[in-house]
């Protein structure tokens, strides 16, 4: 158990649907992260909070939607995604930077997404 | 920017040793991470080396060299179990407290 979780596990979902991804993490951390794995690409980040403010949008497109409300959760919000945003995103989190451990993530499972 | 180079496949037998190389490019460079990452799980974290050397952790060790922007994940006495991919990262001074990944070496233990 790596203190960090993420559901669904697994999401299948028309173009046209909206979703949401979840991540909570129990490591009382003050900085999350989403990242997009796709296969043979390296792990891509996407955003960045640190204290529940955005500080990295790692030029994603506007159908991706975050959302932070506490430190401990985290929110990925999905709306008209095209098929190749099938991948597994994952989230992890970590001390903010100023902190000790600033520089280890501890990762959720992941979210498999495949996009029809 | 950063960028990290690292190779795409290794394979190893059982009870052997074997080196995983990363080379980097970072405008500014706090830390080197290894990280693993079995098929279907979430990468875990292995070691952070922020100082030249070798630091040894069980049957992994992680070495940095800051002037040849390079270093390696060696693992001794392989298992079955170590067949999985394994990402170097760079902490680095860039926006925020992000990591840059490699693209990941896929290490395949034989018996």
């Amino acid at each position: 158990e790596t203190g960090v979780t993420q559901t669904p596990r697994h999401l299948v979902m028309g173009m046209t649907n909206k979703k949401s991804l979840k991540c909570e993490q129990h490591l009382g951390h003050n900085a999350m992260y989403w990242y997009k794995q796709s296969a043979k690409k390296p792990l891509e980040l996407m955003f960045v909070y640190n204290f529940k403010e955005q500080t990295e949008n790692n030029s994603v497109p506007s159908r991706f939607s975050p959302e932070c409300p506490n430190s401990s959760h985290l929110f990925l919000h999905l709306h008209t995604l095209q098929p190749e945003d099938s991948a597994l995103y994952l989230c992890a989190s970590s001390h903010a930077r100023g902190q000790g451990g600033a520089d280890t993530q501890y990762f959720g499972p992941g979210t498999r997404l495949t996009v029809l | 920017g950063q960028s990290l180079e690292q190779p795409s496949e290794v394979t190893a037998v059982e009870g052997a040793i074997v080196q995983i190389n990363c080379t980097y490019q970072t405008s500014g460079f706090y830390g080197l991470s290894w990280y693993q990452q079995h098929d279907g799980g979430a990468p875990t974290f292995l070691s952070y080396n922020a100082l030249d050397g070798l630091e040894e952790t069980g049957r992994f060790s992680s070495f940095l060299s800051r002037s040849d922007s390079y270093g390696y994940l060696l693992l001794q006495e392989l298992q079955m179990k170590d067949s999985a991919s394994y990402f170097c990262a760079v902490f680095g001074n860039n926006a925020g407290n992000m990591l840059t990944f490699g693209g990941g070496t896929r290490l395949m233990v034989k018996p």
